[in-house]
């Protein structure tokens, strides 16, 4: 069955370091891959989406990489600051030109000041 | 402002009750989602609609329903059917299909009495 995996222990990192996060997955040939920021209580946000064909994106202080040989995708936040510490999900889409999108549980990301 | 709004934030079922939750957008977006979220876990698909009077069901449709009767509007019903129902629901649009950036509203709280 299709599967994305997410690292599920929270990432703890200094503030001004590189975040680096993880998602893996099986089972699934993804047109695009996109990323997510959400708080405690609220909606997911949309962040970056980077297609098949592309190797890396870059939006500021973010970064996304997809390798679809390896099936994973890192998503990097440069310079993190306290303001960046929320869960991040990964989701697939646009297989087979189907509406449907596949989400990860989403890591939870600390930056500590 | 454009966005999808949510509504009631809370809402408490009884046993055998059914309830619904309310979503609206006025993005002029063709597609809309349900999705459910338990703590931990990724974005789980109930129903999606691609067109006006028409949608599918997705990865956990059972014991719920929904219609699209109005561009703007797709309210999913929980039925008594569903044993499980405390959990937060996320509804979401996209201007169509594929490599579509999804909005998010802000989420339902559902809690069993």
């Amino acid at each position: 069955s299709q599967k994305i995996e997410q690292n599920s222990e929270a990432l703890n990192i200094q503030e001004g370091k590189t975040a680096t996060l993880t998602c893996n997955y099986t089972n699934y040939s993804p047109a695009y891959l996109q990323w997510y920021r959400q708080d405690p209580g609220r909606g997911p946000v949309f962040l970056l989406l980077i297609r098949e064909n592309e190797k890396e994106k870059r939006k500021e202080r973010l970064k996304v990489t997809f390798d679809t040989t390896l099936k994973q995708s890192l998503f990097h936040i440069t310079a993190s600051q306290p303001a960046d510490s929320a869960t991040y999900l990964c989701a697939l889409g646009g297989a087979s030109g189907t509406y449907k999108y596949i989400f990860g549980t989403g890591t939870r990301l600390k930056v500590l000041a | 402002d454009g966005g999808i709004t949510q509504s009631p934030k809370y809402l408490f079922r009884k046993e055998g009750q059914n309830v619904t939750l309310s979503c609206e957008q006025n993005l002029n977006h063709d597609a809309m989602y349900w999705y459910r979220q338990d703590p931990g876990q990724g974005l789980r698909l109930i129903y999606y609609s691609q067109i006006v009077n028409d949608f599918q069901k997705g990865d956990i449709a059972e014991g719920y329903s929904v219609s699209r009767e109005k561009k703007e509007s797709f309210p999913l019903t929980v039925t008594s059917a569903q044993k499980n129902p405390t959990a937060f629901y996320l509804c979401a649009s996209t201007l169509g299909g594929g490599a579509e950036t999804q909005y998010f509203g802000p989420g339902t709280r559902l809690l069993v009495l």
